[in-house]
């Protein structure tokens, strides 16, 4: 059974940097195949992809964000890291982590989401 | 970018039947993934690879997809099921990211 939780800061400042951790176990990142992302969605709004880092520390990012965004992985500690630096109050939503099913395109397992508010 | 749009709601009758419709240009060449989102909840994977369900799900949600619309059918409707529902592809070309629909919100009258 594969779960995953994220953690991070409830509240972060206009112009900070915001990192979020996702925590999971069921399944390693180092096999084959295996990749972990980062959605976020801001309230009321649509889910929005952020990054993804496969099993072998290639990554992905959403162009639109991309030189906001850097996603590692250790696979030791079963953990993954998204900073998001110059974060702004439209940055304001809930952060999830999903799994990346082996050799496939979808998300089949999600995190419960963590809020992160941005304001002064 | 690639674009996936959505009707912004559905409204169905309890044991009706419920359609809701992903468009993209040429969405019928990609694997579409669709999404179902409960309130205060997190989005729970129903319908894979244009057609196929993950373990769990009901086989009441069915997908189909051609040409420039991807289409996720709910039969024999429940209140339960009143949700969010999101479809997903992989964008290619230089689109090669996670792309989700504008959602659509699933109202049981």
């Amino acid at each position: 059974q594969i779960t995953l939780k994220e953690s991070g800061p409830t509240l972060v400042k206009p112009t900070q940097t915001l990192t979020l951790t996702c925590s999971f176990s069921g399944f390693s990142l180092s096999r084959n195949g295996e990749g972990l992302g980062w959605i976020r969605q801001p309230p009321g709004k649509a889910l929005e992809f952020l990054a993804l880092i496969y099993w072998d520390g290639d990554k992905r990012y959403n162009p639109f964000l991309k030189s906001r965004l850097t996603i590692t992985k250790d696979t030791s500690k079963n953990q993954v890291v998204l900073t998001m630096t110059n974060l702004d109050p439209v940055d304001t939503a809930t952060y999830y982590c999903a799994h990346r099913r082996r050799n496939t395109l979808y998300l089949d397992s999600w995190g419960q989401g963590t809020l992160v508010t941005v304001s002064s | 970018s690639y674009v996936l749009t959505q009707p912004p709601s559905v409204s169905v009758a309890p044991g009706q039947t419920a359609r809701i419709t992903c468009g993209g240009n040429n969405i019928g060449g990609k694997p579409v993934h669709w999404y179902q989102q409960k309130p205060g909840q997190a989005p729970v994977l129903v319908v894979y690879d244009d057609r196929d369900r993950p373990s769990g799900i009901p086989e009441r949600f069915s997908g189909s997809n051609s040409g420039n619309t991807a289409t996720l059918t709910i039969s024999r409707v429940e209140v339960g099921d009143e949700a969010d529902y999101y479809c997903q592809v992989w964008g290619g070309g230089i689109d090669r990211y996670y792309v989700f629909g504008t959602g659509t919100k699933v109202t049981v009258l």
